[in-house]
Formats: structure tokens, C-alpha cells, sequence
């Protein structure tokens, strides 16, 4: 079963505008971290947030984390075309500290 | 080095037929996990290997389902007595250390396709 559920499923805007993504989740986790993936294939890290942070930037990528809420946010700033592409929410939960559980993904689409 | 790879890219088989789909992780890479994506929707855990440990197999959602990783590098999954509903597309990813927290690297994936 899915341990994130990702809002909204689809995502359309112009070059230049920014993107938000939000991830929600169900138990207590030790991480998470958002993924891309282009055309149905090979998915390619992100970012990463742990669960003691509220915060973190990577270049135009601005990531939020509230444990209270069991959600993340993933900004992208002054999209650009290539950044069109499917994004995940995944969570490594505070047990096994090994695995990923990934969500239902954000299929962002930004046009010329 | 090379990243992972997969291998076939793609496998178009007949209900009923047993398949194999192989993954070449990073060199080095202790933590190996399989995945499978059905079409549009998110990835689900199958399997998961780590070192020598006894590898967690609690993804796997049947018994036709089976893995192994032969020497700590290459990984081969099974899926014996294809179903249509096994269609979808198998992702490896291999990560150098034990911790949820080190990066996942995956594959580009196998299209399996059961007619």
C-alpha cells in the first residue's frame, strides 16, 4: 500500500511560474525525500529531509516538512520545460530505517 | 563507475509463462531493492536485500514472485506463471549503505508486458 498520497495528480504551468507539490503520510518517519522521474523510467534523487528539520533548499528546489501534519511540500521555482516530469514523495519510516515508501506521485507539466 | 542497469528493457511475454528480469546494481552497493510501477501510479516495494542479511521479502505479493542476489552484486527476479496484472514496470535501485537516509540509485527499468 501506498504510504504517501501526493496533491494535486497533475500539475500544468508556464515556464517561469512555480510549482508546489505536497505530500502527505500516515506513520512516524525518520526521512523523506522527493524523486523525479522522466517518462515512466528510472527515477532520480532529489532532495532529502529529515524529521528533525522543517526546511531545506537545493537550488530551485525549496522542500517543508511538518511531522505534526504528516506532510512535506516540494517548491519549484522558475520552472523551466525541462523540468516536466512525474515527482515522489518518499518515506523512511523510523523502524527499520531501511526502506522507502514511496507515494502516488505529481505528473507536472510546464509549457513554453 | 556505470550506473544501475536492468536488463531486458523490455519483455513482451504470454500468459502463463515464466519470466526472469536482471539488475546490475552499482558496484559496491550493499542494499539492493526491486520495485514494481504499474502504469500511472506509484512505486511499490517488493523486495529488499542488504549484505549477507536474509532479504525482506514482504513486498512480494504472491508466491509466483521470487528473488535472489547471488554474491552480494546481481539480483534476479522471477515471476513464475505470468498473469496480465504482473504488466507493469520493474525498477532496481542499489544504495551504498545501510541507512534509509543514503540515496537510492535506480535503474531505468524493465516493461514487462503480459499478453
Amino acid at each position: 500500500s501506498q504510504q504517501g498520497e501526493e496533491d494535486p495528480q497533475a500539475l500544468s504551468i508556464q515556464e517561469g511560474e512555480n510549482a508546489t507539490m505536497n505530500c502527505s503520510y500516515k506513520t512516524s518517519i525518520n526521512n523523506l525525500q522527493w524523486y523525479r522521474q522522466n517518462s515512466g523510467r528510472g527515477l532520480v534523487h532529489l532532495i532529502l529531509i529529515r524529521s528533525n528539520e522543517r526546511e531545506k533548499h537545493s537550488g530551485r528546489l525549496r522542500v517543508t516538512l511538518d511531522t505534526s501534519k504528516k506532510s512535506s511540500s516540494l517548491l519549484i521555482t522558475a520552472s523551466r520545460a525541462a523540468d516536466t516530469a512525474s515527482y515522489f514523495c518518499a518515506t523512511g519510516d523510523t523502524g527499520t530505517a531501511s526502506k522507502l515508501t514511496f507515494g502516488t506521485g505529481t505528473r507536472l507539466q510546464v509549457t513554453l | 563507475g556505470a550506473g544501475v542497469s536492468q536488463s531486458p528493457s523490455n519483455k513482451v511475454t504470454e500468459k502463463g509463462k515464466d519470466v526472469e528480469l536482471r539488475c546490475d546494481p552499482i558496484s559496491g552497493h550493499t542494499a539492493l531493492y526491486w520495485y514494481r510501477q504499474s502504469l500511472g501510479q506509484g512505486l511499490e516495494f517488493l523486495i529488499y536485500f542488504q549484505g549477507n542479511s536474509a532479504p525482506d521479502k514482504s513486498g512480494l505479493p504472491s508466491d509466483r514472485f521470487s528473488a535472489e542476489r547471488t554474491g552480494g552484486s546481481v539480483s534476479t527476479l522471477t515471476i513464475q506463471r505470468t498473469q496480465q496484472e504482473d504488466s507493469a514496470v520493474y525498477l532496481c535501485a542499489s544504495r551504498g549503505g545501510p541507512r534509509s537516509t543514503d540515496t537510492q540509485y535506480f535503474g531505468p527499468g524493465t516493461r514487462l508486458t503480459v499478453l
